[in-house]
């Protein structure tokens, strides 16, 4: 199957400090990805959709000038957490899609642990 | 707005015995539901994808079952194992182009 690398899978920074998580499609041309955010015990909430060569979408609620997404390739997403603070300690995944087919299986990053210290 | 709710929240079970986890959505305008399993701190393994126009589909010891027009899915494991045990999510893709996840069922599988 399709294979999406996500690094780093863990990350320990400092308050006010900003992370940048990359996800890259392996083995195919990812159009679209998703990057999604879990708290413990809890299910994936979606932060938002990034299209190659476009601005991300947003979901209601997700700071765009904190949460930077850039989609400049067909196989690279990056996920910036600027001016991190405590409450931004999640776990962060994303998924990619392959070039316009919805009945396409979604595949995912292992995801990357935040800790804000 | 499309909500996923999967029941139970967690389930214990000893080894061997069939299982079923159970997954409800509240539009049923979708494009297909996919079945996930999730281990501690890790991401994603898509398990099973059925499509709007599907009944079921098979892999193993699994089989998912959905039932688009009363809104339901269901993932069926049988004779678990302990390894089998995980979160498993549910998750619609709806046609707003989203893939919209249930809270998931935590699984454990005593040996």
């Amino acid at each position: 199957g399709a294979v999406v690398s996500q690094h780093p899978s863990r990350v320990i920074c400092k308050s006010g400090t900003s992370v940048k998580i990359e996800c890259r499609s392996l083995d195919f041309q990812a159009t679209t990805m998703f990057w999604y955010r879990q708290f413990p015990k809890q299910s994936l909430m979606l932060m938002a959709t990034s299209n190659e060569g476009s601005k991300a979408t947003y979901e209601q609620g997700v700071e765009k000038d904190k949460f930077l997404i850039n989609h400049a390739s067909l196989t690279l997403s990056t996920l910036t957490v600027t001016s991190a603070h405590p409450e931004d300690s999640s776990f962060y995944i994303c998924s990619a899609r392959g070039e316009g087919n919805y009945n396409e299986k979604l595949f995912f990053g292992s995801g990357t642990q935040l800790s804000v210290l | 707005k499309q909500e996923v709710t999967q029941i139970p929240a967690a389930l214990s079970v000893p080894e061997g015995e069939n299982l079923v986890l159970n997954c409800s959505f509240t539009d049923s305008a979708i494009y297909n539901l996919q079945w996930f399993r999730q281990d501690p701190g890790k991401g994603l393994t898509s398990l099973l994808l059925i499509q709007s126009s599907q009944r079921e589909q098979t892999s193993g010891r699994l089989n998912a079952s959905l039932d688009k027009s009363s809104g339901r899915s269901t993932l069926y494991i049988a004779a678990s194992q302990p390894g089998d045990s995980a979160t498993y999510l549910c998750a619609v893709y709806n046609q707003g182009g989203k893939l919209i996840f249930g809270q998931g069922t935590e699984l454990s599988v005593k040996p």
